[in-house]
């Protein structure tokens, strides 16, 4: 009940295309789903993040969509460009359980000139 | 967003040594400081929570007396890999939340090679 699951695990796509990347939960106490980008040998980076109380959450090229009823949340790039290729992490947390963030599998991304 | 360092970025050590690995928050103070590993393609795994003040909490199936965690100060963390094995080699991270706890800012990381 715990675990984030994430979808796919790689992803190409054409330079300008739209990447999307789901993720999927179980448990409902989760109020805080944010996204990750890391680069090889780097620390993940906090790209967007949303809470359950609005549907979808927009910056710059970045959009997540979050579907409540269906316990599904994802990671949209619009515009792709090759310096997007990184991995993605999506993430679930509980402010009671003070903060502690369950990862999904990670996506690895590549966007291709 | 804040910033989070660690230090050393890499650090190679003999089989038997302990390596300490140090988590700093730059320019907020961290209530919660996390700890994880992560092995090449994985993702990330959660080893110990600590708030600053008090001991940390580990995770089911990581030892606490091999990975010792010190959270001194609100600015600072410590993660000490004690009698390192090759099997510990392993990129290990640390995050920082404020408040409210929700928001981690993760650090660079720390690649660990035990030879």
């Amino acid at each position: 009940q715990q675990q984030v699951k994430q979808s796919p695990q790689s992803l190409i796509v054409q330079k300008g295309g739209i990447s999307i990347i789901n993720c999927a939960y179980e448990n409902t106490a989760f109020d805080y789903f944010p996204w990750y980008q890391q680069f090889p040998g780097k620390g993940p980076a906090l790209l967007i993040a949303i809470r359950p109380d609005v549907s979808e959450k927009k910056e710059g090229r970045f959009t997540i969509s979050f579907n409540k009823s269906a316990k599904q949340f994802s990671l949209h790039i619009m515009d792709s460009q090759p310096g997007d290729s990184a991995t993605y992490f999506c993430a679930a947390s509980m402010n009671n359980q003070g903060g502690k963030l369950i990862f999904g599998q990670g996506t690895e991304l590549s966007v291709k000139p | 967003g804040a910033v989070v360092s660690q230090h050393p970025s890499r650090v190679i050590c003999k089989s038997g040594t302990s390596v300490k690995i140090e988590c700093r928050s730059l320019d907020f103070q961290a209530t919660t400081m996390f700890w994880y590993r992560q092995f090449p393609k994985q993702s990330l795994m959660l080893m110990a929570t600590s708030n600053e003040g008090s001991k940390a909490t580990y995770e089911q199936g990581v030892e606490k007396d091999k990975f010792l965690i010190n959270h001194a100060s609100l600015t600072l963390s410590t993660l000490t890999v004690t009698s390192a094995h090759p099997e510990d080699s392993s990129f290990y991270i640390c995050s920082a939340s404020g408040t409210p706890p929700n928001e981690q800012f993760f650090g660079p990381g720390t690649r660990l090679t035990v030879l």
